[in-house]
């Protein structure tokens, strides 16, 4: 079965801190995977990670997987109260007629003013 | 946005009663996907359309049905409405299926079953 987890469930910071989240995977046939950000509506997509070892940045957020270890870490430099989300992690699987998005549960980060 | 619209937003049913939930597309992507969330689980697919009248099983399926009569529009059915079926219910779409491509997601419908 496949399993993506994801760590903490729940992070309380102030503002200006620095956050690391953490997916963790371990599936049949990995294409890619995915972070998206989500405030009270859609999931909204943040990166797509192929690679190993391959920083994705965008302003304050960079993602980096590592597919040996099979995770993934999303980190925010100098949190603001807008990135208060949840934070999905989802990994692409190969399914026969077209791959499929495995998600975990989400972190839950709420930024303090 | 995406050009994905769903249908109810939001939405109390009776259990035992049939529920349908609609999700339009203006992208003419191939692939569509319905999610349901719920506290502690995150998304979990439940069908997913590969095209026109073509459609395969999630890790959730029982008790729901889908239908794709057109590219734009994937339907989610509850046969017979269920307490365990209340939840929010997210429908994406993805231009391919196997090159690496995000999905986009529309706002949710929230599915109450009392």
């Amino acid at each position: 079965e496949d399993k993506v987890v994801q760590s903490p469930l729940s992070l309380v910071v102030h503002e200006g801190d620095t956050v690391t989240l953490n997916c963790s995977y371990e599936v049949t046939n990995f294409r890619s995977l995915l972070w998206y950000k989500q405030e009270k509506k859609a999931p909204t997509f943040l990166f797509m990670l192929t690679s190993s070892g391959i920083e994705k940045k965008s302003g304050r957020l960079s993602s980096i997987l590592d597919k040996k270890e099979l995770f993934s870490i999303l980190n925010i430099t100098a949190t603001q109260t807008g990135d208060s989300a949840v934070y999905l992690c989802a990994v692409e699987v190969y399914m026969e007629y077209g791959n499929k998005l495995v998600f975990g549960a989400g972190t839950i980060l709420r930024v303090k003013s | 946005d995406a050009g994905i619209t769903q249908s109810p937003r939001h939405k109390v049913t009776e259990t035992g009663t049939p529920v349908t939930l609609r999700c339009h597309q203006t992208e003419n992507h191939r692939y569509m996907y319905w999610y349901r969330q719920d506290p502690g689980h995150g998304l979990r697919l439940i069908h997913y359309s590969y095209g026109v009248k073509d459609t395969d099983k999630g890790e959730v399926s029982d008790g729901y049905s889908v239908s794709r009569s057109k590219t734009e529009d994937f339907l989610l059915t509850l046969e017979s409405a269920t307490s365990s079926q209340t939840s929010v219910y997210f429908c994406a779409i993805r231009r391919t299926g196997r090159i690496n491509t995000e999905a986009f997601f529309g706002q949710g419908t929230r599915l109450t079953v009392v």
